[in-house]
């Protein structure tokens, strides 16, 4: 089945540890995304990626950091700079980067920094 | 910020349609009107999206007005399943996700 993964589902970290959440899709898309929802609110774009090797910062991009070294794959790296990272993190890909095009998202990742 | 307003919550009986308004009375003429759902704790779902025309796919009905300033997202037989945040969205340069409509399913 065609779809994307996130992993681990919870993660628990220790303040000041960066850490790294995984996203991987196997739907050939070309473009990316991760957003972070807090309880009761929307979701805010954090960065996205059109084509392998390059990716934008969205709104609230700092003490974030993304890589896109494979085009099904796009980790986010939440560092020890982020003021506030606990929070649950969604990816999502399209077909492209134009906004015309549905996004299907993963199941998320919960990150709780204690 | 989102270009679209929606009821905080909304109570629909099982069975029922449950019929969810929205307004965009800013929405240019080429933006597209989307609707997404979230049940809780899961990444959103794309539900339906259109342009001017009404448009029904398995899952919903898409009402707008002619003058596009507002739209309506038809569930026809509401299930308790779909109990979720329901999120309409106005596509211009990038998708921004405002805090929805709380749709509870009453049985």
């Amino acid at each position: 089945d065609g779809g994307i993964t996130q992993s681990p589902k919870y993660l628990f970290r220790k303040e000041g540890q960066n850490v790294t959440l995984s996203c991987e899709q196997n739907l050939n898309h070309d473009a990316m995304y991760w957003y972070r929802q807090d309880p009761g609110q929307g979701l805010r774009l954090i960065y996205y990626s059109q084509i392998v090797n390059d990716f934008q910062k969205g709104d609230i991009a700092e003490g974030y950091s993304v890589s896109r070294e494979k085009k099904e794959s796009f980790p986010l790296t939440v560092t020890s700079a982020q003021k506030n990272p606990t929070a649950f993190y969604l990816c999502a890909s399209s077909i492209g980067l134009a906004v015309s095009y549905e996004q299907f998202f993963g199941p998320g990742t919960r990150l709780t920094v204690l | 910020d989102a270009k679209t307003t929606q009821p905080t919550s909304m109570d629909c009986a099982e069975g029922r349609a449950a019929n969810l308004p929205c307004n965009h009375s800013t929405i240019s003429g080429n933006e597209y009107v989307y609707w997404y759902r979230q049940i809780h704790s899961q990444g959103p779902q794309y539900i339906i999206h259109g342009l001017k025309n009404n448009e029904t796919n398995e899952m919903a009905s898409l009402i707008i007005t002619e003058d596009r300033k507002s739209s309506t997202l038809i569930l026809p037989h509401a299930t308790l399943r779909d109990t979720a945040v329901y999120y309409c969205i106005v596509i211009d340069d990038k998708i921004i996700f405002g805090k929805g409509t709380r749709l509870h399913i009453l049985p």
